[in-house]
């Protein structure tokens, strides 16, 4: 299976601060890497698919980036509501993996 | 807007059979593949399987032996029975509609249910 891999594993950021979460891919997945926001005791919410694609809804702050084995999930100015981890996930092979998350907290 | 809702019992026993339902409103099971997974502190998220409308299903080799996932279309549901569960079952099982990918079974999860908390313990 495709394992996926995140740095940092915990980020410390302030609001207005401009970050960037880094996940790789153990083979190419081409662009089919998706990411996720999740609260405590909430579902996942997905942001980006396709790599770079925006879901509906989802503030323009979000981009992401990257094909092959290399992807970014960016957040240009951090608002109060984006503290929360951050996963990411591959749908390129016959089941589809997760990343180990990234927790995005509040410095 | 469709809406997915897991149900089931919150505590099973080692040895015995994990069982939840999915109740889909706001739309039709036809047409799409609908999931399940699974999210515990030692494993992150981990895909278990999903089944298309048509009946086919999908499991994840790790757990295909005690896995099935099945559908009741006069109810809007769809269904997971794990089997044989011990203390590594212990998660919140969460199910899914995926978006997929054109030509294949595996996509991105654009709705998700509220989730589940499944203690294994006696």
């Amino acid at each position: 299976d495709i394992q996926l891999t995140q740095s940092p594993s915990t980020l410390s950021a302030s609001v207005g601060d401009r970050v960037t979460i880094t996940c790789w891919a153990s083979q190419g997945v081409s662009s089919w890497l998706a990411w996720y926001q999740q609260k405590p005791g909430k579902a996942p919410k997905l942001l980006i698919y396709k790599a770079s694609t925006l879901e509906s809804g989802v503030p323009s702050r979000f981009s992401g980036g990257g094909s092959g084995t290399e992807f970014t999930l960016t957040i240009s100015s951090l608002q109060p509501d984006d503290f929360a981890t951050y996963y990411c996930q591959q749908y390129d092979s016959f089941w589809d993996t997760f990343g180990p998350g990234t927790k995005l907290e509040m410095k | 807007q469709v809406q997915l809702q897991e149900s089931g019992p919150g505590l099973v026993k080692p040895s015995e059979t994990l069982s939840l339902t999915c109740t889909v409103s706001g739309g039709s099971i036809s047409g799409y593949y609908w999931s399940w997974i699974r999210q515990s502190p030692g494993k992150g998220l981990e895909w278990i399987g999903h089944i298309y409308y048509s009946g086919s299903t999908s499991y994840n080799p790790s757990l295909k032996s005690r896995v099935t996932i099945s559908l009741d279309w006069s109810m809007n549901q769809f269904s997971l029975k794990l089997g044989s569960v011990s203390a590594a079952d212990t998660a919140v099982y969460f199910c899914a509609r995926p978006s997929v990918r054109p030509g294949f079974s595996s996509g991105c999860y654009d709705h998700w249910g509220k989730g589940t908390l499944v203690t294994v313990s006696s």
